[in-house]
C-alpha cells in the first residue's frame, strides 16, 4: 500500500539555523500539506500546496517558512531561522482531490535547542 | 472558520464498556467529518469519515447537523482501541482539515 513517507524521523538543530524536512507524497497525488504539532497540543495546519502554488497557509505559516515542490516527487518544508518554539513533530499529508481524505506521513520530529 | 472540540483530553473505561468520544464542530456551510486515530509511535490514520457512513473495527459516528456534533462511539472497548482521536473537519472552499485537540482513549483490561 503506498505511503507518504519523510525524512528524517528525528531532526536536532541549533536556534538560528536553516532545516529542511523532507516528504515524498503518494505518487499520483496533487495535493500536499504540512501540519506540525508541538508536544502536548493538537495537530495545527501550516500550507497546502496544488499545482506548483501555495493554495492556503495558516497565520503560523510566516516569512520563516517555505514550502517547495523541487521535482516529481519530493516535497519540502524549509524553515529559514528555527527558533525554540518551531520544535514539534511535523507532519506532511498528500491526497487526491478527488476525495478529502489526506494521507499522512509518519512525521519528523524537529528539536531545537 | 471552522473549529473543532473535543472535550475531553482523556478518556479511560475498562474493557468491554461502551465508547463515545465527543466532538463538536463550528462551520457556517456543509462539512465533511472525520475521525483519525493515533496509535503509539504510529503516524495519523484516518479511521473513517461520515461520508462513507461505515464501521472501522467496530467504530461508528454519526453526524448530527442539528447538534453540530460527531461523536464516535463503540459498543465494546478492546484493549488495542487505546491510542489518541482526532476528530477533524474538511469544510467546502478550504484546502486544509481542521483538527481538534485530541481525546486520548485509554482501555483498562
Amino acid at each position: 500500500e503506498p505511503e507518504v513517507t519523510q525524512t528524517p524521523s528525528h531532526q536536532v538543530t541549533q536556534m538560528g539555523q536553516e532545516v529542511i524536512l523532507r516528504c515524498v507524497p503518494i505518487s499520483n497525488h496533487l495535493y500536499f500539506y504540512w501540519y506540525r504539532q508541538i508536544l502536548g497540543q493538537k495537530v495545527e495546519f501550516l500550507v497546502s500546496f496544488y499545482n506548483n502554488e501555495i493554495s492556503e497557509k495558516s497565520e503560523i505559516f510566516d516569512d520563516q517558512f517555505s514550502v517547495e515542490r523541487p521535482d516529481g516527487s519530493n516535497f519540502t518544508l524549509k524553515i529559514r531561522s528555527t527558533k525554540l518554539e518551531d520544535s514539534a513533530m511535523y507532519f506532511c499529508a498528500s491526497g487526491t482531490g478527488q476525495s478529502t481524505e489526506a494521507f499522512f506521513g509518519q512525521g519528523t520530529r524537529l528539536t531545537v535547542v | 472558520a471552522q473549529r473543532v472540540t473535543q472535550p475531553e483530553k482523556l478518556l479511560s473505561v475498562f474493557k468491554g464498556a461502551p465508547v463515545e468520544l465527543k466532538c463538536n464542530y463550528s462551520y457556517s456551510g456543509s462539512p465533511e467529518l472525520f475521525w483519525y486515530v493515533q496509535y503509539s509511535r504510529q503516524r495519523l490514520q484516518l479511521l473513517l469519515r461520515h461520508i462513507s457512513r461505515e464501521s472501522i473495527k467496530g467504530f461508528t459516528a454519526d453526524l448530527n447537523k442539528g447538534e453540530t456534533s460527531f461523536h464516535l462511539k463503540k459498543p465494546f472497548a478492546q484493549e488495542e482501541d487505546s491510542a489518541m482521536y482526532y476528530c477533524a473537519l474538511w469544510g467546502r472552499g478550504y484546502q486544509k482539515v481542521t483538527f481538534g485537540t485530541g481525546t486520548k482513549l485509554q482501555v483498562i483490561p
